[in-house]
């Protein structure tokens, strides 16, 4: 089955624990993104990757970072998270010839006390 | 600034159509394309739109005019189930592969 997978789906921290949310996908797609989404703000796009190894920033990537080491994988890593970083994260890929048509992971929803 | 505008909500009845709008100010442009959430869901892809026109998908369509920097999603027969979220994005050309959202519009439909 294509999908877009993310792990954790819940997750609970604490201020300056460093975290690792990962994003997998078994489409073969170039482009991969994250996005995080708040009430009333919509999806803003933190990090964006057009191949392995090229990432490039998004809207909002301060206090964010990742990696594209192989074309399936795209981690996203809050080195020192903080509360305002609480958020519902998605991962999403495309083909990056395509419509515009991204899919998407289920959503991993942070909350940093 | 780089920025989309929808409605924030809009109500319609079963059966009925409904238009969402969106406008849009990208520094580039390489399409408009349009998801449904629904409420804790993952967005699902609906249509996209590259020139100008209409693109029908069965109930959906959506609308893009570049020279007045907006599109439309148009709901046909609307169900109880297309109650949910709807987003704009705009994918940037040129240097930069960006891609901005709407803030989203509510769709409530009613029996």
């Amino acid at each position: 089955e294509a999908q877009v997978t993310q792990n954790p789906r819940y997750l609970i921290t604490v201020t300056g624990k460093k975290l690792t949310v990962t994003c997998s996908q078994n489409m073969n797609h170039e482009y991969m993104s994250w996005y995080r989404q708040d009430p009333g703000l919509g999806l803003r796009q933190i990090y964006y990757s057009m191949n392995v190894e090229v990432t490039d920033k998004g809207d909002v990537p301060e206090g964010y970072k990742v990696s594209r080491k192989e074309k399936r994988n795209f981690p996203l890593i809050l080195e020192s998270p903080s509360p305002n970083q609480t958020s519902l994260y998605f991962c999403a890929s495309m083909v990056e010839s395509s419509y515009n048509e991204q899919f998407f992971g289920p959503g991993t929803r942070l909350t940093v006390l | 600034g780089q920025s989309l505008e929808q409605p924030s909500e809009v109500t319609a009845v079963e059966g009925a159509i409904v238009q969402i709008n969106c406008t849009y100010q990208t520094s580039g442009f390489y399409g408009l394309s349009w998801y449904q959430q629904h409420d804790g869901g993952a967005p699902t892809f609906l249509s996209y739109n590259a020139l100008d026109g209409l693109e029908e998908t069965g109930r959906f369509s959506s609308f893009l005019s570049r020279s007045d920097s907006y599109g439309y999603l148009l709901l046909q027969e609307l169900q109880m189930k297309d109650s949910a979220s709807y987003f704009c994005a705009v994918r940037y050309g040129g240097a930069t592969n960006k891609l901005i959202f709407g803030t989203g519009t509510l769709l409530a439909v009613q029996p």
